[in-house]
């Protein structure tokens, strides 16, 4: 099946590392995003991409980089951990190649990293 | 920008009875409205949506209600089962958005026996 696969699902780390979180897909949509997940806030976007040369901010991208590799992989990094940033990652990806009619299409997420730093 | 506002943020029923869950935007353009489930420990997965053209939709137990005038949707869940314990998000998102979902902060629905 075509999914939307994230790596690592679980990660414990030290304030000041890098990370990265990776987040793949086969389902051949050309959008893709970056969520966080905190308990009460819901889920709010870090970063989004349209295609390969297109990155943009969502509204909590401080202390968050992407990288967009090709089509099918889309990697979140931070750059240098804090506490504050444990939290439940998700990925998504949407498609927009219906574009005669201008619809929106739903959002297909993967299965979360869930991150602590201590 | 688009606010979405999503209540309750938890709802507890018992086993058999109805759940609903109302969410209010602020965006006029908005134009597509899906609702996600998310079960402990799971992804947020598509259980229903409507487009601002319906003013209600149904599949099986679950049905979603769109007011356009009052800016307003809801999930309506008939006859709650024990496997509809999970969090469920709604979301709105117009066509100017380019495809940028705002999301409701979420409702843990609990069905008890």
């Amino acid at each position: 099946d075509a999914d939307v696969t994230q790596t690592p699902r679980n990660r414990i780390t030290k304030t000041g590392k890098r990370i990265m979180l990776e987040c793949s897909q086969t389902k051949g949509h050309d959008r893709m995003y970056w969520y966080r997940q905190d308990p009460g806030l819901g889920l709010r976007l870090i970063y989004y991409s349209f295609d390969v040369k297109d990155i943009n901010k969502g509204e909590i991208s401080d202390g968050y980089s992407v990288s967009r590799q090709a089509q099918a992989k889309f990697s979140l990094s931070l750059e240098s951990a804090i506490p504050n940033q444990t939290a439940l990652y998700f990925c998504a990806t949407s498609d927009s190649s219906i574009r005669r009619t201008h619809s929106n299409q739903p959002q297909h997420f993967g299965d979360g990293t869930r991150l602590s730093i201590l | 920008g688009e606010n979405v506002e999503q209540h309750p943020s938890t709802l507890s029923v018992q086993e058999g009875d109805s759940a609903v869950i109302k969410c209010t935007y602020s965006d006029s353009a908005s134009n597509y409205f899906p609702w996600y489930k998310q079960e402990l420990g799971k992804r947020p997965q598509l259980i229903i949506d409507i487009r601002s053209n319906v003013g209600e939709k149904k599949d099986q137990r679950i049905a979603v209600t769109l007011n356009k005038t009052a800016k307003h949707f809801s999930l309506h869940i008939t006859e709650t089962q024990p496997e509809d314990s999970a969090v469920y998000f709604c979301a709105a998102i117009s066509t100017d958005s380019w495809g940028k979902f705002q999301f409701g902060a979420g409702t843990q629905v609990v069905v008890t026996p």
